[in-house]
Formats: structure tokens, C-alpha cells, sequence
């Protein structure tokens, strides 16, 4: 399968800033995807990321809170904006290869002070 | 969209021992259902899927069983090991064309030696 990794592996930041987070894909692949795991939770999906158009969100997400791009087949990145506590977690890129599987990133874990 | 619960929250079994984890979904229109394995620390990593044209699939000492009629699936271990110890999480996807995955709770697995 694929190598997948992001950037930073994690990070501490101050409530009311932004981070952004990489993923890089060794090989391209149609579909990627950004999901959040809070402390000790189950993932949750925030959005698909569609080379050459705007991003897919679920319920509950909101471009202006989680902007995402996705320039070519092999990187996307999730901009975590205007960050408080409860946005505290590990956040997940996973990209989708064969007919439906998906493969997960080592995450990036993300403490908002 | 879809929902999928899973049980037991917590499964503890004897070394050797079998375990099943449960897992029901309630989009009748998903098609896909993988399990993933995460081990403290780390990224969740795809053990088996199942498509809905399948009833059960095997690979080594794992198993699972698919019954679209009453929308669950469940996940088989046998001669449970040390290492098998971990939260499992069951998901689904497929409903209404969506490829993101939808995610139970997951399973924390306690294997007694």
C-alpha cells in the first residue's frame, strides 16, 4: 500500500491561531480524506478532499473552520483555524486505494492551550 | 446519513479464547465494511473489510460475518494472542455514493494470559 505521512507529527499551539497540516502520498491516488480523533473517541470524517474542487464536508464541519486543499494526486493539507481547547485531538489523513479501502497517515496530535 | 453502533465497549477474554465484536449500521444503502485494529499510539491499520455481496470472509484467525437483512456485521477472532490486545473499531460506507467512512465507537479487546 501506499506511504503516507504528515506533517507536523504534533504540535502545541495558542487558542485563536491556525495550523496547518500536510499529508504526502508517495504514489497518486483519487481520493483523500481528513478525519479527527479526539482523546480516547472513535474517528470522525470532517471532509473528502476533491483534487481540483472544493472539499466534500460533513455535518458539523465548516470550510471557514477547517479549510482544505488538495493541488494535486499526492498532498492535501487541513488548516485548523482560529483554534480553541476543544479543538484538542489527533487529526488523521487517510487516502483510498483499490475499490473502496482506505489507509490511514500517523496522524498529527494537536494540543490547543 | 449513516449511524453504526458497536458492542461491547470492552471485551475481555482468556488467552486462546475466541472474542466477537458486534457492530450494526442504518443506512441500508452502504456496501462497504471494513475493521481496523489500533494499537495505543498509533495509526489505525485495516485487519478486514467485506463488501455487501459477500456474507463472510476469512483471513487466517479472523473473520467476519455480514447480514444485510438485518444490517449488522460482526467481526470474529479465534486462538486469541497477547498481541491481538487493542480497540477495534467497525465502519461503513458506500451509502448515497459517499466513500468516507462512518465509525463505531470501538472495542477495547483485553487478552488475559
Amino acid at each position: 500500500s501506499a506511504v503516507i505521512s504528515q506533517k507536523p507529527s504534533r504540535d502545541i499551539c495558542q487558542r485563536g491561531t491556525s495550523l496547518t497540516i500536510q499529508c504526502q502520498v508517495d504514489s497518486q491516488v483519487t481520493m483523500m480524506f481528513w478525519y479527527r480523533q479526539q482523546p480516547g473517541q472513535s474517528l470522525t470524517l470532517i471532509a473528502t478532499a476533491n483534487q481540483g474542487s472544493e472539499a466534500t464536508y460533513e455535518s458539523g464541519f465548516v470550510i471557514d473552520k477547517f479549510p482544505i486543499s488538495r493541488p494535486n494526486l499526492t498532498f492535501s493539507t487541513l488548516t485548523v483555524s482560529n483554534m480553541s481547547p476543544e479543538d484538542s485531538s489527533i487529526y488523521l489523513c487517510s487516502v483510498g486505494q483499490g475499490a473502496n479501502e482506505q489507509f490511514f497517515g500517523p496522524g498529527t496530535r494537536l494540543t490547543v492551550l | 446519513g449513516e449511524n453504526v453502533e458497536q458492542h461491547p465497549s470492552t471485551l475481555s477474554v482468556q488467552e486462546g479464547d475466541s472474542a466477537v465484536i458486534k457492530c450494526t449500521y442504518s443506512d441500508s444503502a452502504s456496501n462497504y465494511f471494513p475493521w481496523y485494529k489500533q494499537e495505543l499510539g498509533k495509526r489505525p491499520q485495516l485487519i478486514i473489510d467485506i463488501r455487501s455481496n459477500v456474507g463472510e470472509k476469512k483471513d487466517q484467525r479472523i473473520a467476519v460475518t455480514l447480514n444485510k437483512t438485518a444490517k449488522h456485521f460482526s467481526l470474529h477472532i479465534t486462538e486469541t494472542q497477547p498481541e491481538d490486545s487493542a480497540v477495534y473499531f467497525c465502519a461503513a460506507s458506500g451509502g448515497g455514493g459517499a466513500d468516507g467512512l462512518t465509525f463505531g465507537k470501538g472495542t477495547h479487546l483485553i487478552i488475559q494470559p
